[in-house]
């Protein structure tokens, strides 16, 4: 059973900082991952997605990484701003016939003036 | 829009009461998918569905039923309430082999009192 986990459970920087939000997983048999930002109270929004095949992903000041041998991926956010402020969570599908997604449990990121 | 919405966005039950969530896409996705995300514990699959007319149990089950009658609507029912199903309940969909990733709709705010 593939299970996927997230450290910290909870971040505060101040602004400008740099950072890198963890994600491991236990099963490298995965055919993608992707990064999640949740608002307060609000849905999921994509940032990046990640296929099996790639390395890394790019969207603006945010860089994701995978590397399956290890069991890991890092959400890079460059330069950060009291707006990315949100809990953070990654999702890895198996490469199975249908592709279980398996959540972890978030970064609450708090981003300070 | 283009995405997934989903219907009430709020909702109050009695202990015992049945009642429908709704969730439509209008991306012509074959895959979509019922979670539900509480404290702590992440976002657990309820129930999938790979197209019209085929749908599977996930993690947490019991409880609720679902149907897919149409490629674009997937009801999740809550056949007799209980408090445990107090959460906040997340339709999401994606194409085949979620290639492009997970769109998730906005959720929908359950107590049950």
């Amino acid at each position: 059973k593939q299970e996927v986990t997230q450290i910290p459970a909870a971040l505060s920087v101040p602004e400008g900082e740099n950072l890198v939000l963890n994600c491991s997983f236990t099963d490298s048999a995965i055919y993608n991952l992707q990064w999640f930002r949740q608002d307060p109270g609000k849905g999921l929004t994509s940032l990046l997605l990640i296929q099996s095949s790639q390395r890394e992903q790019t969207s603006g000041r945010l860089n994701a990484s995978l590397d399956k041998s290890s069991g890991r991926s890092t959400l890079y956010i460059a330069a950060s701003q009291p707006g990315d402020s949100a809990t953070y969570l990654c999702a890895v599908a198996d490469s199975g016939g249908y592709q279980k997604v398996t959540f972890g449990t978030g970064t609450k990121l708090q981003v300070i003036p | 829009n283009a995405g997934v919405t989903q219907t009430p966005k709020f909702q109050v039950l009695k202990t015992g009461q049945s009642m429908t969530l709704q969730c439509a896409q209008d991306m012509n996705h074959e895959y979509m998918s019922w979670y539900r995300q509480d404290p702590g514990m992440g976002l657990r699959l309820i129930h999938y569905s790979v197209g019209a007319g085929i749908t599977d149990q996930g993690e947490v089950p019991n409880g609720y039923n679902v149907s897919r009658s149409t490629t674009e609507d997937f009801p999740l029912r809550l056949l007799s309430a209980a408090p445990s199903q107090t959460s906040v309940y997340f339709c999401a969909s994606s194409s085949s082999r979620a290639f492009y990733g997970y769109t998730f709709g906005s959720g929908t705010r359950l107590t049950v009192v």
